[in-house]
Parts: structure tokens; sequence; C-alpha cells
């Protein structure tokens, strides 16, 4: 299986601050890489795709980067409805697989 | 647009069998290009991806659950569901069901989630 690890684990940051997650694969996955948004008591959502594509309906504050093993979700300007876990998941092959979240909390 | 909903009983009774149901609505899950998966996640945990069904009917399960588990196809009905036996505390998640787009060159990629449903197993 491949393993996807997220940093930081946690992550506390203002309404207005840009914020970079990165999620590490344990091999090169080229560009099969997805990004989700969870709140609580809620659904995972889709928010970047192919590593970098947005999904339709997402702010443009939200981007991604990345090919191979290492990739990035940027917020460039945090707004109160962005605080949530973020997950990112590996689409290269089966079994799929999910990093273990990073949980973005208001400073 | 798509949407999905999970059904079945919030409470399942150990060495028992878990049975869930999704309901595709908005959409046909005999339409080519997309799977059909099952996805958990333990209570404040990470999300676990349990398997899925193509439309042809041929399934993928996690190697980690794969002699527990199985997913069928009702497209009379426009459902999928999930199967896992030998239930364990263990199993105790929220169980989500999500379309698995196929996006060619670009991978896939759930999109959209059912609400999820809690399963516990207790006795």
């Amino acid at each position: 299986d491949i393993q996807m690890t997220q940093s930081p684990s946690s992550l506390s940051a203002s309404v207005g601050d840009r914020v970079t997650i990165t999620c590490r694969a344990s091999q090169s996955i080229s560009i099969y890489l997805n990004w989700y948004q969870q709140k609580p008591g809620k659904a995972p959502k889709l928010l970047i795709y192919a590593a970098s594509s947005l999904q339709s309906g997402v702010p443009s504050r939200f981007s991604g980067s990345g090919s191979g093993t290492d990739f990035t979700l940027t917020i460039s300007s945090l707004q109160p409805e962005d605080f949530a876990i973020y997950y990112c998941q590996q689409s290269y092959s089966t079994p799929r697989t999910f990093g273990q979240g990073t949980k973005l909390e208001i400073k | 647009q798509v949407q999905l909903q999970e059904s079945g009983p919030g409470l399942v009774k150990p060495s028992q069998t878990l049975s869930l149901t999704c309901t595709v609505s908005g959409g046909s899950i005999s339409t080519g290009g997309y799977y059909w998966s099952w996805i958990r996640q333990h209570p404040g945990k990470g999300l676990e991806w349990i398997g899925y069904i193509y439309y042809s009917g041929s399934t993928y399960y996690n190697p980690s659950l794969k002699s527990r588990v199985s997913i069928s196809a009702d497209t009379s009905k426009n459902q999928f569901s999930l199967k896992l036996s030998s239930v364990t505390a263990a199993d105790t998640a929220v169980y989500y069901c999500a379309r698995d787009y196929t996006g060619g060159p670009e991978g896939n990629w759930f999109d959209p989630w059912g609400q999820g449903t809690l399963v516990t197993v207790s006795s």
C-alpha cells in the first residue's frame, strides 16, 4: 500500500493568514493526489483533484501543487469557514489511501 | 446533480454481518466511467477506503478487509450495498458511500459523498 503522510498534524492560524499543508507519498504517484476538507459531523468535500485542479465551486484561495512524492495544499487567505480537517488521498494505485489529516484550528 | 444516501442498521452485534445500502439519485450507477465506493471513518480518526464496484459489476476490496467484505449493486434500484461479516467493536465507524470518478489521465477522486451513517458494533 502507498502510505500518505501529512504535516503538520495540526495547525493554528488566524483569519487572513496564508497556510500550507504538506502531503508526502511513500512512492511516486505522479499527479494522482486529491485534497478534501472535512467539517465536524460532515462528509469530506473534494477541494483539489489531480494535484492542482480546483474542483468546481471551490474558492480560488485554495490551490494545490506538486508531483511525484511531495504535494502541498495552500490557502492564500484563511476565512472563518476554512477551519476544518484536511486530508490528502492518492489514486495512483489500489487500495486508495488517505493521509492522517491536518486539523486547522483558529489561533 | 448526483446525490448519495446511506441507509441501514445503526447497531450491529459482534460476529454478525453489517449491511448498508447506498441509494444514488440524479444519475445512474450503470453509467460508465464511475466506480462506486465505500469508505469508513473510525470515531475521531482518519479515512479508510473499503472497496468499490464498477458499473460492469467488477469489484475491488481493500486487502485489509477483503476476507470479510462484499460490495454488490442493484441497478434496477440504482443502489449499491456493503456487507461486512464477522464484525467486532473495531468496525464501529461512520460509513460513507461515494462516487469514485474516473478522470482518465487525471486519476480518480471521490465526489460526491453521502452524508455518512454511524454503525456501532455492540452487544
